[in-house]
């Protein structure tokens, strides 16, 4: 089982550069989220959603966009990198409201 | 103010020495407190689920208790193998089922 799959494993941008994170799971969970991880901070929710066609924010959401078109993907967007995101991007699915979730790998983020 | 604080932040056992880690955590309206072990470079991986107080899982060496206020995880006979940083996450009422994490505690397991 595959789980939850995070690409690319790691990254380094340019300040102001674009790219997306990819996130996809093959458990057909309904919930999706995007947590960052940084030193001191533990996890923060950056945005999440409940199911296709639903997202919302999450604690720290500025400077990030997100989508949920299919199930299984859950894409997360910078729009303009700043030093401030680099981080490591962690993605995670779960089945229902209070289950446990499951994470992918992290992608680690240098934005220089 | 943290809504969910882990103790220590970090604790060094040698080999076969027992402790615990606690997860405190004031929110109200608790629907699910969950305990993550990560690895170095790794994403959480997911341990144990506790969902009322006076509630036990075991795995291993490792035993998790809720209550009221606080969640604890007990390691016994400790092996190098469980050095890790254990995770403490919880959803509640106005979480909208998404876990808010603590900061986690470092364990290092000596031979």
């Amino acid at each position: 089982n595959a789980g939850v799959t995070q690409t690319p494993k790691f990254q380094v941008l340019k300040t102001g550069q674009s790219m997306t994170l990819q996130c996809a799971q093959d458990m057909n969970h309904e919930y999706m989220s995007w947590y960052r991880q940084d030193p001191g901070m533990g996890l923060r929710l950056i945005h999440y959603s409940v199911g296709a066609g639903i997202t919302d924010q999450g604690e720290v959401p500025n400077g990030y966009n997100v989508s949920r078109s299919t199930t299984e993907d859950f894409p997360l967007r910078l729009l303009s990198a700043a030093p401030s995101q680099t981080s490591v991007y962690f993605c995670a699915s779960k089945r229902a409201r209070n289950t446990e979730a499951f994470f992918g790998q992290g992608t680690r983020l240098t934005v220089v | 103010e943290d809504q969910v604080t882990q103790s220590p932040e970090a604790l060094r056992l040698q080999e076969g020495e027992s402790s615990s880690l606690n997860c405190s955590y004031t929110v109200s309206g608790l629907r699910g407190l969950f305990w993550y072990r990560q690895d170095p470079g790794k994403g959480p991986e997911f341990l144990f689920t506790l969902y009322s107080a006076g509630e036990e899982k075991e795995k291993e060496r490792l035993k998790a208790t809720l209550t009221k206020k606080e969640s604890f995880l007990h390691i016994t006979a400790p092996k190098p193998e469980d050095s890790a940083t254990y995770l403490c996450a919880v959803t509640y009422g106005g979480s909208q089922g998404n876990l808010i994490f603590g900061k986690g505690t470092k364990l290092s397991v000596k031979p």
